[in-house]
């Protein structure tokens, strides 16, 4: 079945500092890929999205690549704030026919100190 | 508008006891979909509603779990007779059309702990 890696947290940087997490999946066919953000006290909420290869997706400073070749997708934001302090999901939904439910990686959380 | 809304916002119950969590889905949204969220297991779906389609069932963990969707907006989740493996934050996010790449919109969460 489809699943989804992302490198383990917790991730500790200060403010300014350059942010990669790691995130490989695997599925079947040409899943859409997403990355979820959850800020402390709140809910769930998309950060970004690519639904095809070698589509970028951004929002906020963050950007993520669809690298079919590679099965990756991950995040980066050049200079991090510290509202960036949150736990992020690496998730993808599948390309067939069905429901298109999420399969989420088991998240990074970040902390940036000032 | 309004996002999805979930109730209650926590809920403890003694173990063999049945719960019921509520979720309000974006009006207008036909999907909506129920996952949990625990320490051990990360973020696992559990059902899916489209509809007047038949629900996708395939991610509930026992058949102590069941799902409806009234009228095809309001949708409750019952667990009956929980078990202490039942804690966690039970998710439910709608969204308007089921297509590849469609955005899901998350509710806050129902936190059930079983004692």
């Amino acid at each position: 079945g489809d699943s989804v890696t992302q490198m383990e947290g917790p991730v500790t940087l200060s403010e300014e500092a350059f942010l990669t997490i790691n995130c490989t999946y695997t599925a079947t066919g040409y899943p859409s890929l997403f990355w979820y953000v959850q800020y402390p006290g709140e809910g769930l909420q998309l950060l970004l999205k690519a639904t095809k290869a070698d589509d970028k997706g951004s929002n906020k400073g963050f950007e993520a690549t669809y690298r079919k070749e590679t099965t990756s997708f991950h995040l980066e934001k050049g200079s991090v704030q510290v509202s960036d302090s949150a736990v992020y999901f690496c998730a993808l939904s599948g390309s067939g026919a069905g429901s298109y439910q999420l399969t989420f990686g088991k998240g990074t959380k970040l902390s940036v100190i000032p | 508008g309004a996002g999805v809304s979930q109730s209650p916002s926590n809920k403890v119950t003694e173990k063999g006891k049945d719960v019921e969590l509520r979720c309000d889905p974006i009006s207008g949204h036909t999907a909506l979909y129920w996952y949990r969220q625990s320490l051990g297991q990360g973020l696992e779906f559990l059902i899916y509603f489209q509809g007047n389609s038949a629900p996708d069932k395939s991610g509930l963990p026992s058949d102590r779990f069941s799902a409806e969707r009234t009228g095809g907006s309001v949708s409750t989740l019952t667990i009956q007779r929980t078990q202490q493996e039942d804690s966690a934050v039970y998710l439910c996010a709608s969204s308007p059309w089921v297509l590849a790449g469609g955005e899901q919109y998350f509710g806050p969460g129902t936190r059930l702990t079983v004692t």
